[in-house]
């Protein structure tokens, strides 16, 4: 059974506290990406992978951090450094070949609440 | 980057067809159009994406205009469980970003 999954699906911590999001794909993509959600609004890009140890920021990377050690792993840590850190995070992975027509396969969701 | 425009909410009833617009007068020849929805509480799910053809796959249809100014996703007999956020994307051409925005709405009534 092929996907993406990501775990836990709710996460509670305590403000100060660093935290680490697991995503695992088994769809043989070589590319990862990590959003996170608001409440009513659209997704921002936060870190992205197009191949193995290798890793971009996107739009709102401060606070976050992320590793790409294999394949199939993209786990994000949402550090003390990340102000407003609850929110539901995404995770997605695609092919990674074709810019133009890589379609995004996004994880069940992680939602984070930081008390 | 091509921006897209969509009503925040629409209705439908059950059984009927939905038709969703999405307006993207600034995108460049080779961006793709994306559809995707998301269902409260879960990751987005991919319905279909199209460069200038119509296509149709078997969750929907997407109808672009020869200008490629705007596109319609039509979902050809809602169901109840089609109530979701739809959201309208065209792909950044300079990275693997997916912008969504806010979506549309989608509210489908028995």
């Amino acid at each position: 059974d092929g996907g993406i999954t990501q775990s836990p699906k709710y996460l509670f911590r305590k403000e100060g506290q660093n935290v680490t999001l697991s995503c695992e794909q088994n769809l043989n993509h070589d590319a990862m990406y990590w959003y996170r959600q608001d409440p009513g609004q659209g997704l921002r890009l936060i870190y992205y992978s197009q191949i193995v140890n290798d890793f971009q920021k996107g739009d709102i990377a401060e606070g976050y951090s992320v590793s790409r050690e294999k394949k199939e792993s993209f786990p994000l840590t949402v550090t003390s450094a990340q102000k407003n850190p609850t929110a539901f995070y995404l995770c997605a992975s695609s092919i990674g070949r074709n810019q133009y027509t890589d379609t995004q396969y996004f994880g069940p969701g992680t939602r984070l609440t930081v008390l | 980057d091509a921006k897209t425009t969509q009503p925040p909410s629409m209705d439908c009833a059950e059984g009927r067809a939905a038709n969703l617009p999405c307006n993207h007068s600034t995108i460049s020849g080779n961006e793709y159009v994306y559809w995707y929805r998301q269902i409260h509480s879960q990751g987005p799910q991919y319905i279909i994406h199209g460069l200038k053809n119509n296509e149709t796959n078997e969750m929907a249809s997407l109808i672009i205009t020869e200008d490629r100014k705007s596109s319609t996703l039509i979902l050809p007999h809602a169901t109840l469980r089609d109530t979701a956020v739809y959201y309208c994307i065209v792909r950044v051409d300079n990275n693997n970003d997916m912008r969504f925005g806010a979506g549309t709405r989608l509210t489908v009534k028995p």
